[in-house]
């Protein structure tokens, strides 16, 4: 298996531009997670899907962070506007449910987003 | 409120000693702990994990030590190697929550040769 993908590996934006990261969950894995790791805030969890619909989308920093999943193959996660401080790494992960896994479920990271608002 | 915390950024051991690495946490609801390891320019990869009803689980060099009572748990990992050297969080979770896990910050290991 690929793994969890994620596109592009680097961003560099100007501030107010709008931002799409991308996202390809291991196939057959229902849950799927938006992450962003800062040096203030650590790995801190945005929003989380099941079955393509979106959970718990109470970590999400405001209404200019918006995501989505279409499919069970693919998830975006939208900036717009981008400002200098959403600069941070932004990792997807997938994991299956732990009726279909071990039980404690882990997490499978993909390798990131780095994404630098200017 | 942090629900899960590495108080120790950084631990630096000899190739070949022990190193431990250590996490609290507050909220008595979670089920399950897990270690997940991060190289640089990587994703973080899970360890190991323990559920919350034992005290102990080893693979290989790798145990972690869960003592509920004081919300603590530990990785012991022995003996170091420096490919060991990464960061390595800690994460929680609930059993009703299927993989909504909280995460310490992280403690970064370096193992000199």
């Amino acid at each position: 298996d690929a793994g969890v993908i994620q596109s592009p590996r680097h961003e560099v934006t100007e501030m107010g531009q709008e931002v799409t990261l991308r996202c390809k969950p291991i196939s057959g894995h229902d849950y799927l997670f938006w992450y962003r790791q800062t040096m203030m805030r650590g790995l801190e969890l945005l929003i989380y899907f099941n079955n393509n619909v979106p959970i718990d989308d109470s970590g999400m920093p405001e209404d200019r962070f918006s995501a989505k999943m279409p499919n069970a193959s693919f998830s975006t996660l939208k900036i717009q506007p981008s400002e200098p401080r959403d600069s941070a790494v932004y990792f997807c992960a997938s994991s299956l449910p732990p009726d279909r896994a071990p039980r404690h479920s882990p997490l499978h990271f993909g390798n990131g987003t780095r994404l630098t608002v200017t | 409120d942090q629900q899960v915390k590495q108080n120790s950024p950084s631990l630096s051991v000899q190739e070949g000693r022990i190193s431990i690495l250590n996490c609290d946490y507050t909220n008595s609801m979670f089920d399950y702990f897990l270690w997940y390891k991060k190289y640089p320019a990587e994703g973080p990869t899970f360890l190991i994990s323990i559920s919350s009803i034992k005290d102990k689980n080893e693979d290989g060099r790798f145990t972690v030590f869960l003592n509920k009572s004081a919300k603590h748990l530990s990785l012991h990992i022995v003996p170091s190697q420096p490919g060991d050297s990464a960061v390595y969080f800690c994460a929680a979770r609930g059993d009703t929550n299927a993989g909504k896990s909280t995460f310490g910050d992280g403690t970064t290991l370096t193992v000199k040769p």
